[in-house]
Formats: structure tokens, C-alpha cells, sequence
């Protein structure tokens, strides 16, 4: 399996539910990666798990919280979001986070609308 | 922090033509390279890829050349296709800081 799949593929909520963003991989990779993309932009990068502790965080709003319950698996927690938060959600992962490793593979990404 | 200019933000070219994307990077510690193709509606894909210790490096009709002494690296892609019209993306680093893409078109 050499693919990074996305759960769901689109979600709308309003500002005050909570929802979750799941990401899973069975390529054995063991950094995996949130980002946010508006239209027209390129690419954000918000989260880096390694070896399924976080170690980079964007400085990204409280609003977002990951987890990574095991190697395969990547979660994003959804609270109180504004609807400037709305965009497409990207999931990658890679070997691993440092050389010679960096090849990252997107998963299909969730569209997300907060009205 | 890391910053990546990317030039053209759009380019439109004949199809069999030769197209050329170019970016700078600011941070010399950089060492990895990736170049990213995205069609509408459809996730970033590795095209290809270039690490610090290497000058230029080719896949059929795709080539990236690195000058780290400039700080900066190209894409070429050759004998240019429709099915090449999308966003390209290059980045800088571990952590893909992109540039914020080139549009390109290839008409038949």
C-alpha cells in the first residue's frame, strides 16, 4: 500500500462543534504532517509528528489539536473554529522527518467549510 | 525564518515546447529540495527531487538543477504535454516551505 488516505473528504460545521480529521498510512513511514491550503496558496505546514511524539508546531491556534494515536494513524481535532479556517487539509507522510528520509506523500486532503 | 520566491506565477507555453520554473531560497542551511505537481481539485505529488550535495538531477523529461553558492533551483520539463498544464511547487527544506507556485498551461 503506497498510499496516504483522508477521512472524510469533505465536512462542513458550524463554529461551535467539534469534529475530528483522520489521516492513515501503511507505508511503515514514521513522520507524518498536517497542513493547511487556501485556494490559490501553496501548502502550510501546521503539525510534525515523529515517531508519534509531536515535534513541530507552526504556532497554530489552540483551535487545532493533533494526535497520533499510533505509527499509522494521524488525527486533527476540530473546536471553535472561525470561518477564516476554512480549506483544504493535507495529510503527508514520510519516512522519517530527517535526512535521508524526506520524501513526503500527500494524502487527498478534507475539504473543510466552518459556517 | 525560511523563505522561498517562486517565478513565473503563470506560464503558458506550445505544446512541445521547453518550460522553465525558478526559485530562490534564504536559509543556507537548506539542503533538500522538492519539486510538487498539483492538478485541480487533486493533492501535491513528488515530481521530483534534489539534496545539497548534488547539481542536477534528471527523470525522463523532467530535470532540477541546484546553485547552493546563488541559493537558488529550476525545474525544467521538456517536449512539454498537455497533461503538464497544473500548479507546480517548489519548496526548500524538511519541513516544505513552498513557493507559492507557477500556473502552468501547455496548449495543444
Amino acid at each position: 500500500d503506497t498510499e496516504v488516505t483522508q477521512t472524510p473528504k469533505h465536512l462542513v460545521m458550524g463554529m461551535t462543534n467539534k469534529k475530528s480529521l483522520k489521516c492513515e498510512q501503511h507505508m511503515g513511514h514514521r513522520a507524518m504532517y498536517w497542513y493547511k491550503q487556501k485556494a490559490k496558496k501553496p501548502p502550510e505546514l501546521m503539525f510534525v509528528y515523529s515517531y508519534e511524539k509531536l515535534s513541530i508546531n507552526e504556532s497554530v491556534p489552540s483551535r487545532f489539536s493533533p494526535e497520533c494515536p499510533n505509527s499509522s494513524l494521524l488525527n486533527l481535532h476540530l473546536h471553535a473554529l472561525q470561518p477564516e479556517d476554512s480549506a483544504l487539509y493535507l495529510c503527508a507522510s514520510s519516512q522519517g522527518p530527517r535526512r535521508p528520509h524526506y520524501e513526503q506523500y500527500f494524502g487527498p486532503g478534507t475539504r473543510l467549510t466552518v459556517t | 525564518g525560511e523563505n522561498v520566491e517562486q517565478h513565473p506565477s503563470t506560464l503558458s507555453v506550445q505544446e512541445g515546447d521547453s518550460a522553465v520554473i525558478k526559485c530562490t531560497y534564504s536559509d543556507s542551511a537548506s539542503n533538500y529540495f522538492p519539486w510538487y505537481k498539483q492538478e485541480l481539485g487533486k493533492r501535491p505529488q513528488l515530481i521530483i527531487d534534489i539534496r545539497s550535495n548534488v547539481g542536477e538531477k534528471k527523470d525522463q523529461r523532467i530535470a532540477v538543477t541546484l546553485n547552493k553558492t546563488a541559493k537558488h533551483f529550476s525545474l525544467h520539463i521538456t517536449e512539454t504535454q498537455p497533461e503538464d498544464s497544473a500548479v507546480y511547487f517548489c519548496a526548500a527544506s524538511f519541513k516544505l516551505i513552498f513557493g507559492a507556485g507557477t500556473r502552468l498551461a501547455v496548449h495543444p
